[in-house]
């Protein structure tokens, strides 16, 4: 069962900032987020482990709740060059498997 | 240092007929998997693998096959190819649970 992704779409103006939930509703060993370019592969951002830590990467941080089962991604004074499509990826307690969630498409508008 | 390479990058097949799709790895990664994506629906996980010998199905196995013979290699096989079976494949690669997945450049498959 993939996880949920929310919005499913924004439209943001260069400089404007976002927020991007992910929500299992099964036990998470780990979040990772990544960013899609139209035509490209995933791009690892960052990884998140059980504990509730919060990450950065350049102006883009997470944070994830370990006992909701949730993470957001923060996507803060937005370029153009942070458009495309933002999976949340997990890895349930005690599996090995990993399983993308349904995606959010960010455009960001000069 | 390549990362993950995938081939083909392109393949038109034939309802019924069978390919393997090529994925290698270069970093030393135990962890391997194979995705699918199609509009709409994400990355969907077909295939994984945690180590050489080591596979499991993921979230849509029906109708392709692995192995892991070595830890470089992870070849993706479809049995007997149907037109449901036309998506873009994404193979990936992992140290391990607490590091992030390196993506090859995916191969566009269509089945007429």
């Amino acid at each position: 069962q993939q996880p949920v992704q929310s919005p499913q779409a924004v439209i943001l103006r260069e400089g404007e900032d976002a927020v991007i939930n992910c929500s299992s509703s099964k036990a998470l060993y780990s979040v990772h987020w990544y960013r899609q370019k139209h035509g490209e592969a995933p791009v690892f951002l960052m990884i998140l482990l059980k504990g509730g830590e919060q990450k950065g990467h350049e102006k883009i941080s997470a944070s994830f709740n370990e006992k909701k089962q949730q993470s957001s991604l923060y996507l803060t004074a937005s370029q153009l060059s942070y458009s495309g499509t933002y999976f949340c990826g997990t890895q349930r307690s005690g599996t090995y498997k990993y399983i993308f969630g349904t995606g959010t498409r960010l455009k960001v508008l000069a | 240092n390549a990362g993950v390479t995938q081939t083909p990058k392109f393949q038109v097949l034939k309802t019924g007929q069978s390919m393997t799709l090529q994925c290698a790895q270069d970093m030393n990664h135990e962890y391997m998997s194979w995705y699918r994506q199609d509009p709409g629906m994400g990355l969907r996980l077909i295939h994984y693998s945690v180590g050489a010998g080591i596979t499991d199905q993921g979230e849509v196995p029906n109708g392709y096959n692995v192995s892991r013979s070595t830890t470089e290699d992870f070849p993706l096989r479809l049995l007997s190819a149907a037109p449901s079976q036309t998506s873009v494949y994404f193979c990936a690669s992992s140290p391990g649970a607490n590091y992030g997945y390196t993506f090859g450049s995916g191969t566009r498959l269509t089945v007429v």
